[in-house]
């Protein structure tokens, strides 16, 4: 099976300017996640989805991101405006499970995102 | 609020070296548990899981970890590590609803 897709792969921007990627995971997986890795530490949770509904979103700034899974599919994330703690892989996983399995995740490639 | 401590940051062995990482969670409610590995220039993949029954799980090639409830920790292990096994490796917990937190990463360096 395809795995899940994330565009760009990198990405380089000024601060202050706005910057979108894009996610599509596997097909009829429900649950979508995106998580911001800065170097050096684990991924950090920014949203959760469980097919067009968010589950999660504590911890994602709103000033300045947003996220929308229109259709329950691919996903887009955004920053506007980006400022330079950005920097950061940001990655998309998706998982076949809804509640009370077990949320194994499946990882894409993750975009890279350079603020200067 | 879920958390996930590795405490590790680096460990370098010789091939064939045994491995432990260590992975202690907080967490009050029912929880499952996973190891991530990413290889240089690949994706995050799972390694193994715990979501219910036997706490000591087997995953792929040859890793295992063990669930102990009482000491929040799910401590992952191989015999005897390769070369091929030079990778991030990276604790997480989910809970009922998905909801997941990652560790930090321990870097494994084996030498040839």
């Amino acid at each position: 099976e395809a795995g899940v897709a994330q565009s760009p792969r990198y990405k380089i921007i000024e601060k202050r300017q706005s910057v979108a990627f894009w996610c599509n995971p596997i097909s009829g997986h429900a649950t979508l996640y995106w998580y911001q890795q800065i170097l050096g530490q684990g991924p950090k949770l920014l949203i959760q989805f469980q097919n067009n509904g968010v589950v999660d979103d504590s911890q994602l700034p709103k000033d300045r991101f947003s996220a929308e899974r229109l259709k329950g599919v691919d996903s887009t994330l955004k920053i506007q405006p980006a400022k330079l703690e950005d920097s950061a892989v940001y990655l998309c996983a998706s998982s076949p499970e809804t509640s009370g399995s077990s949320y194994e995740q499946y990882f894409g490639p993750g975009t890279r995102l350079t603020v200067t | 609020a879920q958390s996930v401590s590795q405490h590790n940051h680096h460990v370098i062995l010789s091939e064939a070296a045994s491995l432990e990482l260590g992975c202690n969670y907080s967490y009050g409610g029912t929880v499952n548990l996973f190891w991530y590995v990413q290889y240089p220039g690949q994706h995050l993949q799972l390694l193994l899981k715990y979501f219910s029954g036997d706490p000591l799980v087997k995953g792929i090639k040859g890793f295992e970890a063990e669930f102990i409830k009482s000491k929040f920790s799910f401590n992952l292990r191989k015999p005897s590590v390769q070369w091929s096994d030079t990778a991030e490796y990276f604790c997480a917990v989910s809970d009922y609803a998905g909801k997941s937190t990652f560790g930090d990463g321990t870097t494994l360096t084996v030498k040839p």
